[in-house]
């Protein structure tokens, strides 16, 4: 199978601290890696996609500046969420897929619950 | 654009009884549709996927065909347990040109009760 692992899996913070989360795929490389912010009891919402090597591409309303991310390898992608404030507080999932002009599965990692004080 | 639309919960079942949670979408071209689930506290994972007209994508009891003719890719299985009570989400996968973006419907909470 493929795994996606995110680190940590719950972090609690001060506003206007930054806190970073990491995401990586375990046994795949990892051509492009998205990143999804869920509401309580909502749907995912994608914040943006993130290929390695270059600039991520932001959906229409996500602070690029305020949402860094950063995709060093093939296999890790962090998402920075700068001077954090309580409504930043989320529950953010990455998903990872594989290269491959035909590989369409997203494989998705656990979450990461952010709670800003 | 591209849309999913899936009924919308919470369902409720007893155990052992039979379940559909209906999902269309909107797509242009030739999408693959996905089913994903997500437990409480948990991320998603991949329960099922159909990538053309007519494929039947199943997996742990779970079945879901991909309608072109009715856009639809309803999820079913005929025989629920206690340990499938969690949140559905219909996604679909545009072709061509889509950035592999995956667009998800509103999720179905499921809850079984024993």
């Amino acid at each position: 199978g493929a795994v996606v692992s995110q680190h940590p899996s719950r972090v609690i913070c001060k506003s206007g601290t930054s806190v970073k989360i990491e995401c990586r795929s375990l046994d795949f490389q990892a051509t492009t890696m998205f990143w999804y912010r869920q509401f309580p009891k909502k749907s995912l919402m994608l914040m943006a996609t993130s290929n390695e090597g270059s600039k991520a591409t932001y959906e229409q309303g996500v602070e690029k500046d305020k949402f860094l991310i950063n995709h060093a390898s093939l296999t890790l992608s962090t998402l920075t969420v700068t001077s954090a404030h309580p409504e930043d507080s989320s529950f953010y999932i990455c998903s990872a897929r594989r290269g491959g002009l035909y590989e369409e599965t997203q494989y998705f990692g656990p979450g990461t619950r952010l709670l800003v004080l | 654009g591209n849309s999913v639309t899936q009924m919308e919960g919470p369902v409720t079942l007893s155990e052992e009884a039979f379940l559909t949670i209906n999902c269309t979408y909107t797509a242009t071209g030739y999408p693959s549709l996905f089913w994903y689930v997500q437990y409480p506290g948990e991320g998603l994972q991949l329960l099922l996927k159909a990538t053309k007209a007519d494929d039947k994508g199943s997996n742990k009891g779970f079945e879901a065909t991909y309608r072109k003719e009715t856009t639809s890719f309803h999820l079913e299985k005929g025989s629920v347990q206690v340990s499938d009570s969690a949140v559905y989400f219909c996604a679909l996968l545009g072709s061509g040109g889509s950035n592999y973006k995956l667009t998800f419907g509103k999720g179905t909470l499921l809850t079984v009760n024993p």
